[in-house]
């Protein structure tokens, strides 16, 4: 089973601050990462695909990057809406994992 | 509008059975694969088990598998997960998600509501 664990856990920044979230595989998923948003009492929501695809509807303050091992999800201008915790999440052989989650909170 | 909403959640004694529902609109149901993803309280989100759109194809993380059984019915535009032997490691919220199917590999792009499943005596 292919293990992710994202860091920082937290992560305090202020709106208006760039926020660069990691996720690390333990061993190649090639592109074949996603990264979801969660806030409070909701479902989470598809933020970007295939490493460095935004999905519908997801602004271009987001943006994906990274191939293999190492990922990140970077929100270039943080807008108080995006305070939230942050996933990232692979499939491999029909098996999904997701990583433990990054909590972005408000400085 | 793609809307998805579960049902079924409740409490339920360690050992004992519930079924939970999935029901879909705003797409082609019958053209997804589906899912169930669960989120402990608390905690981060866990991947349960998959169908594809034919029902051909089952997959089950190792944590349910034999215990949890996970079924559509495309005439109605449901999904089901009957659970059995319910643990208090079950508890969560479940949640119906639909498969993505992006240009390398598969998501989830909708997501219910999320139904709770409380497991206690």
């Amino acid at each position: 089973e292919i293990v992710l664990t994202q860091s920082p856990a937290t992560l305090s920044l202020s709106p208006g601050e760039r926020a660069t979230l990691s996720c690390r595989a333990s061993q190649s998923v090639s592109s074949y990462l996603a990264w979801y948003q969660q806030k409070p009492g909701q479902a989470p929501r598809l933020l970007i695909y295939d490493a460095s695809n935004r999905a519908t509807g997801i602004p271009a303050r987001f943006s994906g990057s990274g191939s293999g091992t190492d990922f990140t999800l970077t929100i270039s201008s943080l807008e108080p809406e995006d305070f939230a915790v942050y996933y990232c999440q692979q499939r491999s052989n029909w098996l999904f994992t997701f990583g433990p989650g990054t909590k972005v909170d408000i400085k | 509008e793609v809307q998805l909403v579960e049902s079924g959640g409740g409490l339920v004694k360690p050992g004992g059975s519930l079924r939970l529902s999935c029901a879909a609109s705003g797409f082609t149901f019958s053209s997804y694969s589906m899912n169930w993803v669960r989120q402990a309280p608390g905690k981060g989100l866990e991947w349960v088990s998959s169908i594809s759109s034919s029902s051909s194809y089952i997959y089950y993380a190792d944590s349910v598998k034999g215990r949890f059984t996970i079924s559509r019915d495309n005439a109605k535009n449901s999904l089901y997960l009957q659970m059995n032997s319910l643990r208090a490691e079950d508890t969560a919220v479940y949640y119906c998600a639909r498969t993505f199917r992006g240009l390398v590999s598969y998501y989830f792009d909708y997501w219910g509501q999320g139904t709770l499943v409380t497991v206690s005596s």
